[in-house]
């Protein structure tokens, strides 16, 4: 059984666009996060979920939102999409305090 | 100046040599992760460490709190190490991970 698991795994579209990344975790954990990875494989937090409620918001456009539904759920949506989009979003999950982290195997977002 | 630096950024080796990665940080801490992406893709976590050592097959991890900085060792290489290697720490205040830039390991046969 997948831990974290995110659909899709790829995702191709036109600028402007519209999309959503989902995220499931089974672990039971009560922090989820996003994360955007770039070309130089640096990974920037995007948000981070603790039991519903928003916790961090780093300094990303308002068109991206998370929304989560339930504790196992944090969704990405984007919308008006640019190309400098682009890029490998991560899901992961974790217990608030000192647990490792689990990630998602990485949507692969493609812009044109 | 990233909160978390790694070095060296690439690193490229022959198969059975003795490798290490450097992770040092500039905030306050209440673990670090050492993490492994394959080319796929995907993230795997090696280890979480608050303090000491730890070690898991051929893999060793030591942090020093004092000098804000961890190692991460693979003795033996195999080619299947090549990935990147990814320092993440934990701060004090807050759960949020924040990341170093990753070192892009080649282990050639």
């Amino acid at each position: 059984d997948t831990a974290v698991s995110q659909t899709p795994k790829y995702l191709v579209t036109q600028m402007g666009n519209d999309k959503s990344i989902k995220c499931e975790q089974n672990l039971g954990h009560d922090t989820m996060y996003w994360y955007k990875q770039d070309s130089k494989k640096f990974l920037k937090i995007m948000f981070s979920y603790n039991n519903k409620e928003l916790i961090i918001n780093e300094t990303v456009p308002n068109r991206f939102s998370p929304k989560s539904p339930d504790k196992a759920h944090l969704n990405l949506h984007i919308n008006s999409l640019e190309l400098g989009d682009s890029a490998v979003y991560f899901c992961a999950s974790s217990q608030q305090g000192h647990t490792e982290a689990f990630f998602g195997q990485g949507t692969r977002l493609t812009v044109v | 100046k990233n909160e978390v630096e790694q070095s060296p950024q690439n690193l490229t080796a022959q198969e059975g040599e003795f490798i290490t990665i450097n992770c040092s940080y500039s905030v306050g801490i209440s673990a670090l992760h050492w993490l492994q992406q394959h080319p796929g893709g995907g993230i795997v976590s090696l280890f979480m460490l608050s303090s000491g050592k730890k070690k898991h097959g051929r893999l060793i991890a030591t942090i020093n709190i004092q000098e804000k900085h961890s190692s991460l060792h693979i003795t033996a290489s195999h080619p299947r190490d090549s990935a990147v290697y990814i320092c993440a720490v934990r701060r004090t205040s807050g759960s949020r991970l924040t990341f170093g830039e990753g070192t892009q390991l080649t282990v050639n046969p």
